[in-house]
């Protein structure tokens, strides 16, 4: 069984400032991961996924996560957040061998002026 | 709009009463899923329809819980004699029959169990 832990369930960050959020998991098999973002009165979207290859993956907003295997990591950045940043983040595992989605609690970024 | 949609957005039933929720999926996606969001939890994986065959179901889909998907298209989930407990977020998802393919959302049924 896998399992995902986020570090932090709130993080509040000033607008154009540096955000991290971070994300350990846990599985005895190997993994694909992936971050959703929840914006307010909206759906779960896909934020970036890994599966293989560069284990550096970018989003088409500015958002960068890395998987690090050694550590079970896959910590979510952003060098310049944004008011419409403001939403729930969650680091999400799927086992290679399975379909269902295992999530973490989620973390609630808040962007101010 | 050809998203994942789900019925009722929001249902507010008596402790004792069934209820059933209703899923579409994305036309041409053989995959569907269900999942449940309590209040400060991430969603948790309740049960995975592949066409019309349920192919697994979650410890946490006690025999009150029911779901099907008949022709392989629209999905529905009924939950009798509903508890206090049963309350929450109910999301529906749906993914093509290719490998790892990303599984898309819908906007989910709020269950408010009086």
């Amino acid at each position: 069984a896998q399992s995902v832990t986020q570090l932090d369930s709130q993080v509040p960050v000033f607008e154009e400032a540096p955000v991290e959020l971070r994300c350990n998991y846990s599985s005895s098999v190997s993994v694909y991961l992936f971050w959703y973002v929840q914006y307010p009165n909206q759906g779960l979207q896909l934020l970036l996924k890994y599966l293989s290859g560069s284990t550096l993956v970018e989003s088409i907003n500015g958002f960068e996560a890395e998987f690090n295997k050694s550590q079970t990591s896959f910590h979510l950045r952003k060098p310049s957040v944004h008011i419409s940043d403001t939403a729930e983040y969650f680091c999400v595992v799927r086992a290679g061998n399975d379909y269902k989605l295992s999530f973490g609690a989620g973390t609630t970024v808040t962007v101010r002026a | 709009d050809t998203g994942v949609s789900q019925n009722p957005r929001h249902k507010i039933t008596k402790r004792g009463q069934n209820v059933t929720f209703r899923c579409d999926p994305i036309s041409e996606h053989n995959r569907l899923y269900w999942y449940r969001q309590t209040l400060g939890q991430g969603p948790e994986f309740l049960t995975y329809f592949q066409n019309e065959a349920q192919l697994e179901k979650s410890r946490l889909l006690s025999d009150r819980f029911s779901a099907e998907r008949p022709k392989g298209s629209f999905s529905t989930l009924e939950i009798q004699r509903t508890e206090q407990g049963d309350s929450a977020m109910y999301l529906c998802a749906s993914s093509p029959d290719r490998g790892l393919e990303t599984q898309y959302f819908g906007p989910g049924t709020r269950l408010l169990v009086l």
